[in-house]
């Protein structure tokens, strides 16, 4: 059982908008503004598309963002487009003893 | 351009010793933590440990602590994942990462460790 909870998955039509929630607790999403979102396709290694809750790295579009409220955090994607279709992990830092926690990941499908 | 160069796939027996290695380029490697993430087959992502290369000083997640053991050699830019003794359950793909507080935005291409007898 993951330490984060996410849905298992999702799903959208191309140019809709879909949320993917991570819920977690008061020892980490709660307390830390350290919430990472990863993308990850078939046979690849996870790509970070989000950082500190709301941070874009350079070259992530502008389609992805995030936000959090209390021990919840969440992954916006507008105008979907096929190549959207992946695995999305989020992960959140969770004190001195336990240091990163991932969720279970959600598979998002674009219809 | 930063690179994170992992070693081959590797193939072993349950009982043995393995260590898999993780090589920095196109940065300063002490500057970076190297995190290692853990791919069971078919399943989620899951955060194994850290290491600040700069000192070698070394983070486990709990699940991890006593079952794995992280080393890095500045001299060499390259950081360790290593095990003393395999189980059948450490068939895994093996990522490392570089950042801090999760913002790993470089990742290796990973290393597949099958263990079988």
């Amino acid at each position: 059982q993951s330490a984060l909870t996410q849905p298992a998955s999702v799903s959208g039509s191309p140019g809709q908008s879909i949320t993917i929630s991570c819920t977690g607790t008061s020892s980490d999403v709660g307390s830390y503004n350290l919430v990472s979102w990863y993308q990850q396709h078939p046979g690849k290694a996870p790509k970070l598309m989000i950082y500190e809750v709301s941070k874009r790295p350079s070259g992530v579009s502008n389609r992805f963002s995030g936000s959090k409220s209390g021990n919840t955090a969440s992954l916006t994607i507008s105008g979907l487009q096929a190549e959207d279709e992946a695995d999305y992990y989020c992960c959140s830092y969770a004190g001195s003893s336990t240091f990163e926690v991932f969720g279970g990941g959600t598979k998002l499908t674009v219809l | 351009e930063v690179q994170l160069v992992q070693s081959g796939a590797e193939v072993k027996k349950p009982g043995e010793s393995l260590r898999i290695s993780c090589k920095g380029s196109g940065y300063s490697f002490t500057s970076y933590w190297i995190s290692w993430v853990r791919q069971m087959p078919g399943k989620g992502l899951e955060w194994m440990g850290r290491i600040d290369p700069s000192d070698s000083y070394t983070n486990y997640s709990p699940s991890f602590q006593g079952h794995v053991t992280i080393s890095a050699d500045k001299s060499i830019s390259t950081a360790y994942l290593q095990w003393s003794s395999l189980k059948a359950s450490d068939t895994a793909m093996y990522y490392c990462a570089r950042g801090h507080y999760g913002d790993w935005g470089y990742w290796g291409q990973g290393t597949l460790v099958t263990v079988s007898s």
